[in-house]
Protein backbone atom coordinates (compact mmCIF):
# COMPACT_ATOMS: atom_id res chain seq x y z
CA UNK A 1 0.00 0.00 0.00
CA UNK A 2 1.42 3.62 0.03
CA UNK A 3 3.45 4.83 2.43
CA UNK A 4 3.29 8.64 4.08
CA UNK A 5 6.26 9.68 6.08
CA UNK A 6 6.34 13.05 7.81
CA UNK A 7 9.09 14.94 9.60
CA UNK A 8 9.98 16.19 11.92
CA UNK A 9 8.60 13.91 14.34
CA UNK A 10 8.94 16.23 17.16
CA UNK A 11 9.46 20.01 16.71
CA UNK A 12 10.03 22.89 20.09
CA UNK A 13 9.09 25.90 19.05
CA UNK A 14 9.56 29.46 20.57
CA UNK A 15 6.24 31.62 20.29
CA UNK A 16 6.47 34.04 16.93
CA UNK A 17 8.89 31.36 15.19
CA UNK A 18 8.09 30.06 11.85
CA UNK A 19 8.18 26.43 10.84
CA UNK A 20 7.88 24.09 8.02
CA UNK A 21 6.48 20.36 8.38
CA UNK A 22 7.03 17.72 5.32
CA UNK A 23 5.22 14.91 3.93
CA UNK A 24 6.33 12.73 1.82
CA UNK A 25 3.94 9.92 -0.21
CA UNK A 26 5.00 7.32 -1.91
CA UNK A 27 2.43 6.50 -5.06
CA UNK A 28 -0.38 9.17 -6.80
CA UNK A 29 -3.10 10.37 -5.02
CA UNK A 30 -6.55 11.82 -5.11
CA UNK A 31 -6.52 13.99 -2.45
CA UNK A 32 -4.29 15.01 0.52
CA UNK A 33 -6.05 16.34 3.69
CA UNK A 34 -3.67 18.33 6.53
CA UNK A 35 -5.24 17.96 10.18
CA UNK A 36 -4.04 19.48 13.58
CA UNK A 37 -5.15 17.13 16.16
CA UNK A 38 -5.61 19.23 19.64
CA UNK A 39 -4.31 18.33 22.74
CA UNK A 40 -7.98 17.01 23.97
CA UNK A 41 -7.76 14.68 20.21
CA UNK A 42 -10.08 16.24 18.22
CA UNK A 43 -8.84 15.95 14.63
CA UNK A 44 -9.31 19.60 12.97
CA UNK A 45 -9.25 19.92 9.19
CA UNK A 46 -6.70 22.48 7.92
CA UNK A 47 -6.20 21.70 4.04
CA UNK A 48 -7.81 20.14 1.44
CA UNK A 49 -4.41 20.12 -0.85
CA UNK A 50 -3.98 17.51 -3.62
CA UNK A 51 -1.74 20.20 -5.90
CA UNK A 52 -0.88 23.56 -5.10
CA UNK A 53 -0.80 25.98 -2.51
CA UNK A 54 -3.52 27.70 -0.50
CA UNK A 55 -3.16 29.92 2.70
CA UNK A 56 -5.31 30.31 5.72
CA UNK A 57 -4.32 32.91 8.12
CA UNK A 58 -0.96 31.99 9.36
CA UNK A 59 -0.74 28.61 7.97
CA UNK A 60 -0.12 27.79 4.29
CA UNK A 61 0.46 24.15 2.37
CA UNK A 62 1.81 23.45 -0.98
CA UNK A 63 1.83 19.90 -2.52
CA UNK A 64 3.44 19.49 -5.27
CA UNK A 65 2.11 16.23 -6.84
CA UNK A 66 4.51 15.50 -9.27
CA UNK A 67 7.15 14.96 -6.86
CA UNK A 68 5.20 13.57 -4.10
CA UNK A 69 5.14 15.81 -1.18
CA UNK A 70 3.11 18.29 0.72
CA UNK A 71 4.83 20.78 2.97
CA UNK A 72 2.81 22.75 5.66
CA UNK A 73 3.93 26.22 6.75
CA UNK A 74 3.17 27.71 9.90
CA UNK A 75 4.35 31.45 10.74
CA UNK A 76 4.37 33.68 13.84
CA UNK A 77 3.16 30.38 16.03
CA UNK A 78 1.12 30.61 18.90
CA UNK A 79 0.92 28.43 22.00
CA UNK A 80 -2.80 27.24 20.60
CA UNK A 81 -0.68 25.95 17.43
CA UNK A 82 0.61 23.06 19.26
CA UNK A 83 -0.55 19.48 18.80
CA UNK A 84 0.51 16.94 16.42
CA UNK A 85 0.13 17.52 12.64
CA UNK A 86 -1.44 15.12 10.16
CA UNK A 87 -1.04 14.19 6.91
CA UNK A 88 -2.93 11.79 5.13
CA UNK A 89 -3.49 10.69 1.73
CA UNK A 90 -7.01 9.16 -0.11
CA UNK A 91 -5.87 5.78 -1.60
CA UNK A 92 -8.52 4.03 -4.11
CA UNK A 93 -10.98 2.56 -1.81
CA UNK A 94 -11.26 6.96 -0.55
CA UNK A 95 -10.36 6.16 3.18
CA UNK A 96 -7.53 8.18 3.93
CA UNK A 97 -3.74 6.57 5.00
CA UNK A 98 -2.08 8.77 7.76
CA UNK A 99 1.81 9.58 8.38
CA UNK A 100 2.71 8.96 11.64
CA UNK A 101 2.51 12.74 12.50
CA UNK A 102 4.45 15.67 13.47
CA UNK A 103 4.04 16.75 16.96
CA UNK A 104 4.51 20.47 17.57
CA UNK A 105 5.31 22.14 21.09
CA UNK A 106 5.00 25.65 21.33
CA UNK A 107 6.60 27.72 24.07
CA UNK A 108 5.86 30.69 25.17
CA UNK B 1 -24.30 22.35 8.63
CA UNK B 2 -23.08 18.52 9.18
CA UNK B 3 -22.33 17.48 12.84
CA UNK B 4 -20.90 13.88 13.87
CA UNK B 5 -21.49 12.53 17.41
CA UNK B 6 -19.29 9.97 19.46
CA UNK B 7 -20.32 8.57 22.53
CA UNK B 8 -19.22 7.78 24.71
CA UNK B 9 -16.50 10.15 24.97
CA UNK B 10 -14.47 7.37 27.64
CA UNK B 11 -15.00 3.85 28.61
CA UNK B 12 -13.22 1.91 30.55
CA UNK B 13 -13.45 -1.72 30.07
CA UNK B 14 -12.80 -4.93 31.73
CA UNK B 15 -11.08 -7.58 29.54
CA UNK B 16 -13.45 -10.05 28.10
CA UNK B 17 -16.21 -8.22 28.02
CA UNK B 18 -18.09 -6.60 25.24
CA UNK B 19 -17.93 -3.14 23.48
CA UNK B 20 -20.48 -1.21 21.41
CA UNK B 21 -19.67 2.80 20.39
CA UNK B 22 -21.72 4.59 18.58
CA UNK B 23 -21.61 7.30 15.81
CA UNK B 24 -23.99 9.27 14.38
CA UNK B 25 -23.83 11.96 11.59
CA UNK B 26 -26.70 15.10 10.87
CA UNK B 27 -27.28 16.79 8.14
CA UNK B 28 -26.24 14.74 5.13
CA UNK B 29 -27.44 11.83 3.51
CA UNK B 30 -25.61 8.89 2.30
CA UNK B 31 -22.50 9.35 3.70
CA UNK B 32 -19.58 7.33 3.35
CA UNK B 33 -18.45 6.39 6.76
CA UNK B 34 -15.14 4.89 8.48
CA UNK B 35 -13.75 3.43 11.60
CA UNK B 36 -10.30 4.49 12.89
CA UNK B 37 -8.28 3.79 15.63
CA UNK B 38 -5.37 5.92 17.22
CA UNK B 39 -2.99 3.97 19.57
CA UNK B 40 0.08 5.88 21.85
CA UNK B 41 -1.15 9.27 20.18
CA UNK B 42 0.37 8.59 16.95
CA UNK B 43 -0.64 7.42 13.45
CA UNK B 44 -4.67 6.53 12.90
CA UNK B 45 -5.26 3.37 11.00
CA UNK B 46 -8.33 2.48 9.15
CA UNK B 47 -10.62 -0.64 10.73
CA UNK B 48 -13.58 -0.41 8.96
CA UNK B 49 -15.74 2.01 6.24
CA UNK B 50 -19.08 1.57 5.32
CA UNK B 51 -20.79 2.97 1.62
CA UNK B 52 -24.45 2.36 2.64
CA UNK B 53 -26.14 0.64 4.82
CA UNK B 54 -25.26 -3.27 5.78
CA UNK B 55 -22.33 -2.18 3.39
CA UNK B 56 -19.00 -2.80 5.58
CA UNK B 57 -15.51 -3.07 4.31
CA UNK B 58 -13.28 -4.40 6.87
CA UNK B 59 -9.63 -3.21 6.55
CA UNK B 60 -7.28 -5.34 9.80
CA UNK B 61 -8.19 -8.44 10.67
CA UNK B 62 -9.21 -8.42 14.33
CA UNK B 63 -11.41 -8.63 17.76
CA UNK B 64 -13.57 -5.84 16.08
CA UNK B 65 -16.77 -5.89 13.91
CA UNK B 66 -18.96 -3.18 12.97
CA UNK B 67 -22.22 -2.32 11.69
CA UNK B 68 -24.40 0.38 9.47
CA UNK B 69 -28.07 -0.21 10.76
CA UNK B 70 -28.98 3.48 9.51
CA UNK B 71 -27.70 5.55 6.67
CA UNK B 72 -25.98 7.98 9.26
CA UNK B 73 -25.46 5.61 12.26
CA UNK B 74 -22.21 3.52 12.08
CA UNK B 75 -21.26 1.07 15.23
CA UNK B 76 -18.03 -0.47 16.43
CA UNK B 77 -18.67 -3.37 17.74
CA UNK B 78 -16.81 -6.17 20.59
CA UNK B 79 -17.89 -9.68 21.68
CA UNK B 80 -14.80 -10.17 24.34
CA UNK B 81 -12.52 -6.94 24.82
CA UNK B 82 -8.65 -7.60 24.28
CA UNK B 83 -6.06 -5.75 26.64
CA UNK B 84 -4.53 -4.33 22.72
CA UNK B 85 -8.36 -2.89 22.00
CA UNK B 86 -7.36 -0.01 24.36
CA UNK B 87 -6.76 2.99 22.38
CA UNK B 88 -8.55 6.00 20.76
CA UNK B 89 -11.47 5.49 18.05
CA UNK B 90 -12.44 7.94 16.00
CA UNK B 91 -15.58 7.94 13.59
CA UNK B 92 -15.01 9.85 10.52
CA UNK B 93 -17.83 10.99 7.21
CA UNK B 94 -17.03 11.74 3.96
CA UNK B 95 -18.46 14.56 2.29
CA UNK B 96 -18.07 18.22 0.54
CA UNK B 97 -16.01 20.62 2.10
CA UNK B 98 -15.31 24.52 1.79
CA UNK B 99 -12.74 23.42 -1.27
CA UNK B 100 -15.64 21.71 -2.27
CA UNK B 101 -14.77 18.31 -3.06
CA UNK B 102 -14.45 15.14 -0.77
CA UNK B 103 -13.28 15.57 2.31
CA UNK B 104 -13.18 13.83 5.57
CA UNK B 105 -14.26 15.13 8.82
CA UNK B 106 -13.64 13.41 12.04
CA UNK B 107 -15.41 12.79 15.44
CA UNK B 108 -14.54 13.90 18.71
CA UNK B 109 -13.49 10.43 19.39
CA UNK B 110 -14.03 7.98 22.33
CA UNK B 111 -11.17 6.69 24.69
CA UNK B 112 -11.14 3.25 25.17
CA UNK B 113 -9.05 1.56 28.17
CA UNK B 114 -9.26 -1.90 28.58
CA UNK B 115 -8.00 -3.27 31.95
Amino acid sequence: GIQVEQSPPDLILQEGANSTLRCNFSDSVNNLQWFHQNPWGQLINLFYIPSGTKQNGRLSATTVATERYSLLYISSSQTTDSGVYFCAVVTGRRALTFGSGTRLQVQP
Amino acid sequence: SQTIHQWPATLVQPVGSPLSLECTVEGTSNPNLYWYRQAAGRGLQLLFYSVGIGQISSEVPQNLSASRPQDRQFILSSKKLLLSDSGFYLCAWSGLGASGRNEQFFGPGTRLTVL
